[in-house]
Order: C-alpha cells, then sequence, then structure tokens
C-alpha cells in the first residue's frame, strides 16, 4: 500500500524567504504525485502535479515541485513567501500501477505560516 | 473545471439519526470518492466508485455507506451517526483527461 509522509505540520517562514515544504511517498512503482492548498474553511485546490516527462514542474502562485525518484520525494517550493502564502498544503500520490483503482492518498498536512 | 457541488454545507445531526450527504458533478466523469478530513489525518478515504453501481471500500469506511445510481450523483450514508464522525467530508471527481482531480466545497457535518 502506498503511503504519503509530510515533514513538519507546522512550517514559519518569513515573508520574501524560501519555502520548503517537504513530501516522501512510498511506493512500489514511481505514483503520480499531488500538491494541493487549502485556505481557511475552502475546499482543497490543486497546486501542481506530476504524472510524466519533466521532473521539474512549475504550479499556481509561484509554486514548483521536483520529482526525486531516487529519494522517493516531491517536494514543494516557492523562492519569496507572500503573506497570501498562509494555507494547509496537502501532498497527496496515486497508484499508477493498479489501473482501474486509482484513488489518491494524502499525506497528513502541513500549515505554512508567514511571518512579517 | 468540472461542475461538483455538495449538499448541504453544513448540517448539525444527533447521535443515532441517518445522515446522507450528496455530491453531483455535471461532467460524466467515472470516478467519484467521498473523503473525511479531520485535524491531523489529513483527508482519509471513505468509499469510491468506478461507475454506476460500482462501488468500493476506503480505509474508513466502518459505518459509511455509499450508492450511485446516476453518473452524476454519489451519495454516502451515516446510517447511525456517532460523534466521531463529525468531520468535514469532501467529494471528488477525477478527469480522465488530465489526470487531475477536482474536490467539492466541502460539508461541515456536527453530530451532537
Amino acid at each position: 500500500a502506498q503511503s504519503v509522509t509530510q515533514l513538519g505540520s507546522h512550517v514559519s517562514v518569513s515573508e520574501g524567504a524560501l519555502v520548503l515544504l517537504r513530501c516522501n511517498y512510498s511506493s512500489s512503482v514511481p505514483p503520480y504525485l499531488f500538491w494541493y492548498v487549502q485556505y481557511p474553511n475552502q475546499g482543497l485546490q490543486l497546486l501542481l502535479k506530476y504524472t510524466t516527462g519533466a521532473t521539474l514542474v512549475k504550479g499556481i502562485n509561484g509554486f514548483e515541485a521536483e520529482f526525486k525518484k531516487s529519494e522517493t520525494s516531491f517536494h514543494l517550493t516557492k523562492p519569496s513567501a507572500h503573506m497570501s502564502d498562509a494555507a494547509e498544503y496537502f501532498c497527496a500520490v496515486s497508484d499508477r500501477s493498479n489501473f482501474g483503482d486509482e484513488k489518491l492518498t494524502f499525506g497528513t498536512g502541513t500549515r505554512l505560516t508567514i511571518i512579517p | 473545471d468540472a461542475g461538483i457541488t455538495q449538499s448541504p454545507r453544513h448540517k448539525v445531526t444527533e447521535t443515532g439519526t441517518p445522515v446522507t450527504l450528496r455530491c453531483h458533478q455535471t461532467e460524466n466523469h467515472r470516478y467519484m470518492y467521498w473523503y473525511r478530513q479531520d485535524p491531523g489525518h489529513g483527508l482519509r478515504l471513505i468509499h469510491y466508485s468506478y461507475g454506476v453501481k460500482d462501488t468500493d471500500k476506503g480505509e474508513v469506511s466502518d459505518g459509511y455507506s455509499v450508492s450511485r445510481s446516476k453518473t452524476e450523483d454519489f451519495l454516502l450514508t451515516l446510517e447511525s451517526a456517532t460523534s466521531s464522525q463529525t468531520s468535514v467530508y469532501f467529494c471528488a471527481i477525477r478527469d480522465n483527461r488530465n489526470y487531475g482531480y477536482t474536490f467539492g466545497s466541502g460539508t461541515r457535518l456536527t453530530v451532537v
């Protein structure tokens, strides 16, 4: 069974500093990988996803993530944090080896706080 | 974006009563999912459907049942609600065209 680990349930960064949110997965084959953002009292919004091709994926709001097969990681970064980035971020994976059984497995989330 | 709506948005119910949550989509997607979100647990899969009348259990299916009699509707039922089922419930659809998952706005359920 696949699993997702997000290191750090809470991360604080200063405005303008680098944002790094970590995600590692456990899967028998490289899965499809996703990052979602959730603002307070809202639903989930897709930031970016990796399915195939280039391993550096660019998403919305200046975020990007790199799929590293050797490290089974898909860390999310943004060069310069903005106050509007304060939210909860979820990493998720979908196992591509089980055709017809696709479903998302989520990490437990990382709450990002931006310090003015 | 796929049209996906959940109803109701908020519900308070008493322990032991049945509750049904509805998820409706407008774009004929085959796969639909129900998740619950709880602090410290992220989102956990309750049940999912891969077609009309085709459903399967997720990791936290105890106490829940689902039905899908039409492509556009996926219903989640709590047969006898318990306080441990107080949560935010999200429905999602999977778009095979771009391998994207789109989520509804959620239903906040409180069992008192």
